[in-house]
């Protein structure tokens, strides 16, 4: 079993759409929880940050964190054609070593 | 101006050829990484160097080596070459303060072994 799971997708959804990419994992000395999103042919760049349980937000975007659960979630709003690309979350227990998720492939449909 | 580059963007090669890869940043950055990037999106840390000095080194083929001229250059040079190397290997830097640091990603470099 990997230590962070995230479903590969594809996700496809309307233009306007709210969205919701979810990671669970399985190593609860992990404290520091991230998404980052990854463009076709690109690298990825950080989008969210988080280091405790609860939500944090960003414009468009809420990072949720479930430490009793194990889970955490990103929340898009008002969908975009330009939010189409891989978000990948990711986790450390510091030291600067990221565990990542498999990534979900995102589609906005106009 | 790129923040962290890599060359080459493409490399095709031979199976048992020794090829390089480098990267530099210019964000004066201390911590350097390497990741592999698998077909299916996979993303997984190789190696990791704070001002030269190898910090992380993942459970990869004694093949890979990775070098660190200076601290804005991590090189991965790569031995023996086989098809399972085929992926994209991707640097990063973050500044220095391990559990906080963005860790900024370059462009990839997609290796292709046949």
């Amino acid at each position: 079993q990997k230590e962070v799971e995230q479903d590969p997708g594809p996700l496809s959804v309307p233009e306007g759409a709210i969205v919701s990419l979810n990671c669970t994992y399985s190593n609860s000395a992990f404290q520091y929880f991230m998404w980052y999103r990854q463009y076709s042919r690109k690298g990825p760049e950080l989008l969210m940050y988080t280091y405790s349980s609860g939500n944090k937000e960003d414009g468009r975007f809420t990072a949720q964190v479930d430490k009793s659960s194990k889970y955490i979630s990103l929340f898009i709003r008002d969908s975009q054609p330009s939010d189409s690309a891989t978000y990948l979350c990711a986790m450390s227990v510091g030291g600067g070593k990221l565990i990542f998720g498999q990534g979900t492939e995102l589609s906005v449909k106009p | 101006d790129t923040a962290v580059s890599q060359t080459p963007k493409y490399l095709v090669t031979q199976m048992g050829n020794d090829k390089s890869i480098k990267c530099e940043q210019n964000l004066g950055h201390d911590t350097m990484y390497w990741y592999k990037q698998d077909s299916k999106k996979f993303l997984k840390i190789m190696f990791s160097y704070n001002n030269k000095e190898l910090i992380i080194n993942e459970t990869v083929p004694n093949r890979f080596s990775p070098k660190s001229p200076d601290k804005a250059h991590l090189n991965l040079h790569i031995n023996s070459l086989e098809l399972g190397d085929s992926a994209v290997y991707f640097c990063a830097s973050s500044l220095g303060d391990y559990n906080t640091d963005t860790q900024y990603f370059g462009p990839g470099t997609r290796l292709t072994v046949l």
